[in-house]
């Protein structure tokens, strides 16, 4: 079956440190690898997204490339700030009529001033 | 502004009681989506519905029911039968694209507690 696996958190770092936040999957065929944030109390929000090998999903400074050798999707970020402290989630899709998520456990960052 | 609303926010449950999560998307998405978060774990389907009056299990259906009546509305009804509810619940919907992985668009959640 599919399955995503993350680095254990919490993850603390002080701003503008750089960022790296591990993802594995396992999965059959080809799946659609995703980052999502959740802020304490609200739903997750899409951060960023890949369809395809090679793929380099962006947005807000972060940044997460689709290794399909490696079957990895590590998410990054250059400078990291006090509002980006929250927690974050991969998760994958596998090809179907119903885009059914299977997450990772979440890695939660603290950034510190 | 197009969203999914989920209400309430907070909910408490009496021991042997059913209670009902309301979930309403203004979308217009086809498939819409019930999780289950618990500290420290990543979210788990719940159930699923891709088209109205169809709605399919994931992983945790026991104790769970649902209803998809309008494309906008998929209610969670958790009955008796569920022993451990206490859990924070999102609902989520997505375009529903043969072959396309869309990403699903979360509402802000219901947090259940067992009085």
């Amino acid at each position: 079956g599919n399955s995503v696996t993350q680095m254990e958190g919490p993850v603390t770092l002080s701003e503008e440190a750089f960022l790296t936040i591990n993802c594995t999957y396992t999965a059959t065929g080809y799946p659609s690898l995703f980052w999502y944030v959740q802020y304490p109390g609200e739903g997750l929000q899409l951060l960023l997204k890949a369809t395809k090998a090679d793929d380099k999903g962006s947005n807000k400074g972060f940044e997460a490339t689709y290794r399909k050798e490696t079957t990895s999707f590590h998410l990054e970020k250059g400078s990291v700030q006090v509002s980006d402290s929250a927690v974050y989630f991969c998760a994958l899709a596998t090809t179907g009529t119903a885009s059914k998520l299977t997450f990772g456990t979440g890695t939660r960052l603290q950034v510190t001033l | 502004d197009g969203g999914i609303t989920q209400s309430p926010k907070y909910l408490f449950r009496k021991e042997g009681q059913n209670v009902t999560l309301s979930c309403e998307q203004n979308l217009n998405h086809d498939a819409m989506y019930w999780y289950r978060q618990d500290p420290g774990q990543g979210l788990r389907l719940i159930y699923y519905s891709q088209i109205v009056n169809d709605f399919q299990k994931g992983d945790i259906a026991e104790g769970y029911s649902v209803s998809r009546e309008k494309k906008e509305s998929f209610p969670l009804t958790v009955t008796s039968a569920q022993k451990n509810p206490t859990a924070f619940y999102l609902c989520a919907s997505s375009i529903d694209q043969a072959g396309q992985n869309q990403p699903q668009h979360f509402g802000d959640g219901t947090r259940l507690s067992i009085l």
